[in-house]
């Protein structure tokens, strides 16, 4: 099971960029990288996946170096809508029995 | 704009009864998990389905919880008898294999509190 190790908290002010990093030192060959976002009193949303290099969505980019044991998560131009805690997870697509969430990162976006 | 929903939203129980939580999956996703949600443990699968059988509950505590999935419409969690530790928030999610892309689409939960 690959775990993974995120910062507890982290702030930032509005129009700056933020870089989460996820550490998972155990991924294996076959699993990928997903990042999900949660607003207090909310379910976790899917922010964006990849497996490597660069992956980049309407929301987000995701890094992943060569040796794929860190990702990660930036966000461009922040504002305080985006405050929430991210979830980086590491698993083999369609085993979610092997999904493990964690405690996430607390992102604090200031005025 | 097609979401998972989730039945009651917030419960209130004593000790000892029977709590039955809901939730309707967006249509057509084949998968159906359920999360419980908490402040020490954080998120935690409990079970999961696809295509309507379980295919993981070893999250589950045995003896008291139970899942099920009477179609694929509907999909069903249930504590009896209830204890004071489950009280959480218990989040249901449904999701559809797209190519190389999985997500999850989680609903608004269920905030459960066992007195």
């Amino acid at each position: 099971l690959a775990k993974t190790t995120q910062p507890i908290s982290m702030d930032s002010y509005e129009g700056q960029e933020v870089n989460i990093t996820c550490s998972h030192n155990n991924i294996a060959t076959n699993d990928y990288i997903t990042w999900y976002q949660q607003f207090p009193s909310q379910g976790p949303r899917f922010i964006i996946q990849g497996y490597k290099t660069k992956v980049t969505n309407e929301v987000a980019s995701l890094f992943i170096p060569a040796d794929r044991k860190s990702s990660t998560l930036s966000l461009p131009r922040v504002s305080l809508s985006d405050t929430a805690v991210y979830y980086c997870l590491v698993g083999l697509l369609y085993n979610f029995n092997k999904f493990y969430f964690g405690s996430g990162t607390k992102l604090n976006v200031k005025p | 704009d097609a979401r998972v929903t989730q039945t009651p939203r917030h419960k209130v129980t004593e000790m000892g009864q029977e709590v039955t939580m809901r939730c309707q999956p967006i249509l057509g996703h084949n998968t159906v998990f359920w999360y419980r949600q908490t402040m020490m443990q954080g998120l935690e699968l409990l079970a999961y389905f696809r295509n309507r059988a379980p295919l993981d509950d070893s999250g589950m505590p045995k003896d008291r919880f139970s899942a099920e999935m009477p179609d694929a419409t509907l999909a069903t969690l249930k504590i009896q008898p209830s204890e004071p530790r489950d009280s959480a928030v218990y989040f249901c999610a449904s999701g559809l294999p797209q190519g190389e892309v999985e997500t999850q689409y989680f609903g608004p939960g269920t905030r459960l509190l066992v007195l």
